[in-house]
């Protein structure tokens, strides 16, 4: 069992590049979440999403776009990275509230992003 | 909108001591739910509890243990007797239950560092 799985580990971006982290869940969980950390800010969420084919938007959206287009993928995109977009990224996934009590949610081994 | 205090940026302390971690929460939500995660130095963000706001029973795991306090709005997490492999990054996070939004809110994390 994968569980909640981040391509790719590393990546050093230059100003002005793009790129697309992908998120793959094999628990069928409906919510998923891109969370960015930076020293001291704790995990602030970027987007999440509630299900196939929704996203919206978290405390710190700007500059990223997100894509949900199967349950168990979630994407997040930088189409022009900054040095201010160097950090470490989370996903996550997690049931609704309704999934029987099993409310936590499970995290990927996360992103380690370097712009340059 | 909930918010989750961690007002601890980092305790450190020598092993065998008795270490207690602060969590302080604000929602408007009557049902939700309470975690604490640990992120040791290799990066991954461990689940090691779940408590749902109606059940106010502290909970006792080994040398782990966690007081939920609805009236002062708090879910302290207390390590007794550290030890080096306790050294880590600990987060408190709330998820409503009601209201709609049952997105989790994280703490910025308590950096707890156990010296031999």
């Amino acid at each position: 069992n994968a569980g909640v799985t981040q391509t790719p580990k590393f990546r050093v971006l230059k100003t002005g590049q793009s790129m697309t982290l992908l998120c793959a869940q094999d628990m069928n969980h409906e919510y998923m979440y891109w969370y960015r950390q930076d020293p001291g800010m704790g995990l602030r969420l970027i987007h999440y999403s509630v299900g196939e084919g929704t996203t919206a938007k978290g405390e710190v959206p700007d500059g990223y776009n997100v894509s949900r287009l199967k349950k168990q993928n979630f994407l997040l995109g930088l189409e022009s990275a900054a040095p201010s977009q160097t950090s470490v990224y989370f996903c996550a996934s997690s049931y609704s509230i309704t999934g029987g009590g099993l409310t936590e949610a499970f995290f990927g081994q996360g992103t380690r992003l370097t712009v340059v | 909108a909930q918010k989750v205090t961690q007002a601890q940026t980092e305790i450190s302390v020598v092993e065998k001591e008795d270490v207690t971690l602060d969590c302080v929460y604000e929602t408007r939500d009557t049902t939700y739910y309470l975690f604490w995660y640990k992120q040791p130095p290799s990066g991954e963000l461990v689940f090691l509890i779940r408590r749902n706001s109606f059940d106010e029973q502290n909970e006792i795991s080994g040398r782990y243990s966690w007081n939920f306090q609805k009236s002062t709005s708090s879910f302290n997490f207390t390590i007794t007797a550290s030890q080096v492999v306790d050294s880590a990054v600990y987060f408190c996070a709330l998820r409503p239950a009601s209201g709609g939004s049952y997105i989790p809110t994280f703490g910025r994390g308590t950096s707890l560092i156990v010296h031999p």
